[in-house]
Order: C-alpha cells, then structure tokens, then sequence
C-alpha cells in the first residue's frame, strides 16, 4: 500500500518570503505521479503542481516549484515570494497511473502567510 | 462552464438518522470520486466511479455507507444510520482523463455534523 506523509502540520512564513513544504511517501512502485493540492478556506481544493515520477527535471508553476527526489522518495513544495492568497491547507498526493486513480493524501499542512 | 456542485453545503443531523449527499460533476466527465476529510486528517478515498465500469468501492467505511450514479453523470451519497463519527467534510471530484493524470476537480464539499 502507498503511504503519504507530510510531518508537519502548520507553518508560518512573512509576506514576499519563500518557504517550503515537506512530503514523503513509500511505495514499490516506479512509475507515478505525485501533486500538491491547495485548499484554502473556502474549502474547494485546487491542483497546484504535478510531477512525473519519471521526469528528472523538478516541475514549476509560477512561484511554485518542487524538489522531487526519487531515490529518497521525497517531494517538497517551494513557494517563492509568498502572498497573503498563498494562506491555505497543501495535501500532498500520490498517484499510481492507471484504470483504477485514486489519489492517495497526506494530512495536510496548514500553511499562513503573515502581512 | 461550471464546476463541481455538491449539495447540500452543511447538513446537521441527529444520530440514527440516514442522510443523502449529492455530486454534480463537470458536464463531460466520466470519473467521479468521493473522498472524506475529517478534522485534522487528509482525505480519505471512499469509492470511484469510472464510466459504465464497475464502481471501486473499497474505501467505503462500513455497510452503512452506499453510493449511487445515475446515467453517469450526478451521484449520490448515502449515510444510513448515521453516527457522531461520521461527522466529516464529505468531497466530490471529477477529471476527464480515464488514463488518470492525476487533475482532480473538486467541489466545495458537504459538512455534516451528527449530534
């Protein structure tokens, strides 16, 4: 069975400052895919970033950026440049392709950013 | 066009009680998920629908718990018998992609709260 995990549970980062996000996950698997999701108040989640365990190259999406390490099975979410919209919960996932794609979640970490 | 739609947004009902969930999803959609978040943990996958295919439903907690979609489009989520530890935010999601690349679409979610 995969597992996800995201370790901390609340962070707190300034206005324009970057900060980082941890995951870990545990499967056999070489072939998946791993996203982060947002999900601010209103409580509508929303992707955030995908990547392709297969990709070497770590994704990028504007300000969100990730730091895929597959040998350590590590999957980090950086936000460069913090706005104060940034302020939600981020789930980590997990994903193996195929008929059945069920998306795996961590517990999530609440993310505020201060003016 | 419009998103996912679920209904109603906030149920409070006594225990014992059987309750109803409802999913609109994307107009186009063939895969179809509902998930549970309960406080302070991530999402928890309850059953998958895809297409004309036999619904997953190995995440479903207990019995008690049944889900529905009709004509492949709107689904149902029923709770019987309702408990206080059913109490969660209860999501819907939908994606395009029977390959599965991972791009849920999910809607704002039902809290139900069992006194």
């Amino acid at each position: 069975a995969q597992t996800v995990t995201q370790s901390q549970p609340e962070m707190s980062v300034q206005e324009a400052e970057t900060v980082t996000l941890s995951c870990t996950y545990d499967t056999s698997e070489s072939n998946y895919y791993l996203f982060w999701y947002k999900q601010p108040p209103s409580r509508q989640m929303i992707l955030v970033i995908r990547q392709e365990a297969y990709k070497q190259q770590n994704a990028t999406e504007n300000r969100f950026s990730v730091n895929f390490q597959k040998a350590a099975k590590s999957f980090s979410l950086k936000i460069s440049d913090s706005q104060l919209g940034d302020t939600a919960m981020y789930f980590c996932a997990f994903m193996i392709p195929g008929a059945n794609s069920k998306l795996t979640f961590g517990k999530g970490i609440t993310l505020s950013v201060r003016p | 066009g419009a998103g996912v739609s679920q209904s109603p947004s906030n149920k409070v009902t006594e225990k014992g009680k059987d309750v109803e969930l409802r999913c609109d999803p994307i107009s186009g959609h063939t895969a179809l998920y509902w998930y549970r978040q309960s406080l302070g943990q991530g999402l928890e996958f309850l059953i998958y629908f895809q297409g004309n295919s036999a619904p997953d439903k190995s995440g479903l907690p207990s019995d008690r718990f049944s889900a529905e979609r009709t004509g492949g489009s709107v689904s149902t989520l029923t709770i019987q018998r309702t408990q206080q530890e059913d109490s969660a935010v209860y999501l819907c999601a939908s994606s395009f992609s029977y390959q599965g690349t991972g791009e849920l679409f999910f809607g704002e979610g039902s809290r139900l709260t069992v006194l």
